[in-house]
């Protein structure tokens, strides 16, 4: 059965300063999808990125960028010089094309203090 | 982008009734998604919704207790069916786009139910 694992449950940096989320997970399907989303202090849910299983190209979108690994099964999540705006809790989650199902990490809860 | 609108966006209700969540999207849009937070807790997809065909529910969860409608492209329904304490969560809805070569996903605000 798919599985992802968010390890840190709680970080907390100082502005400025590069932060890495990690994301390991497990399936046995060959195709399949990854995910990121925001879930700021106000609560409503941000997709940030998907990534699917036959691109391991690295991603960067502005601060954000996201490290897929097939061989280490994680897919990382860097905030460059992180801002007091990036305080949220992250989700990675997995589905796989087979059956669309899908699983979600427990999250990390990221704290960037001013 | 998609613009998703949640009603209701929180209630109270009493074990043993049901409640009616309503979606709506400003567009047509092909998949739409119920999915549950319960306090303190990460997201669990529920099922997808689709147009013109019955619901696709994720394990563990069944038509019985969460009945689903997609009369159209741009509007959902997610019933929580002979509700308990432990359906208290935060339900929402989100739909994908794929208008274009990148993939978007879009979340309604959410809808907070909490069971007496």
């Amino acid at each position: 059965a798919q599985k992802v694992t968010q390890a840190q449950t709680e970080i907390s940096v100082v502005e400025k300063e590069d932060v890495t989320l990690d994301c390991v997970y497990e399936t046995r399907d060959t195709t399949y999808y990854l995910f990121w989303y925001k879930q700021p202090p106000s609560g409503e849910l941000v997709f940030l990125i998907r990534r699917n299983s036959f691109d391991e190209q690295n991603e960067i979108s502005g601060r954000y960028s996201w490290n897929f690994q097939k061989s280490t099964s994680s897919f990382n999540f860097t905030i460059t010089a992180s801002q007091v705006v990036d305080s949220a809790v992250y989700f990675c989650a997995l589905s796989e094309a087979w059956n669309n199902d899908m699983r979600f990490g427990a999250g990390t809860r990221l704290t960037v203090k001013p | 982008s998609a613009v998703i609108s949640q009603k209701p966006s929180r209630d109270i209700c009493q074990r043993g009734t049901s409640l009616t969540i309503q979606c709506q999207v400003d567009s047509q849009v092909t998949m739409m998604f119920w999915y549950r937070q319960q306090p303190g807790q990460s997201l669990t997809l529920i099922a997808t919704a689709n147009q013109g065909s019955e619901a696709t529910y994720e394990s563990g969860f069944v038509i019985d207790k969460f009945p689903i409608s997609r009369p159209n492209l741009t509007f959902s329904t997610l019933t929580v069916s002979n509700l308990s304490p432990e359906d208290s969560s935060i339900y929402l809805c989100s739909v994908e786009d794929r208008g274009t070569s990148v993939y978007e996903q879009y979340f309604g605000p959410g809808t907070r139910l909490t069971v007496t």
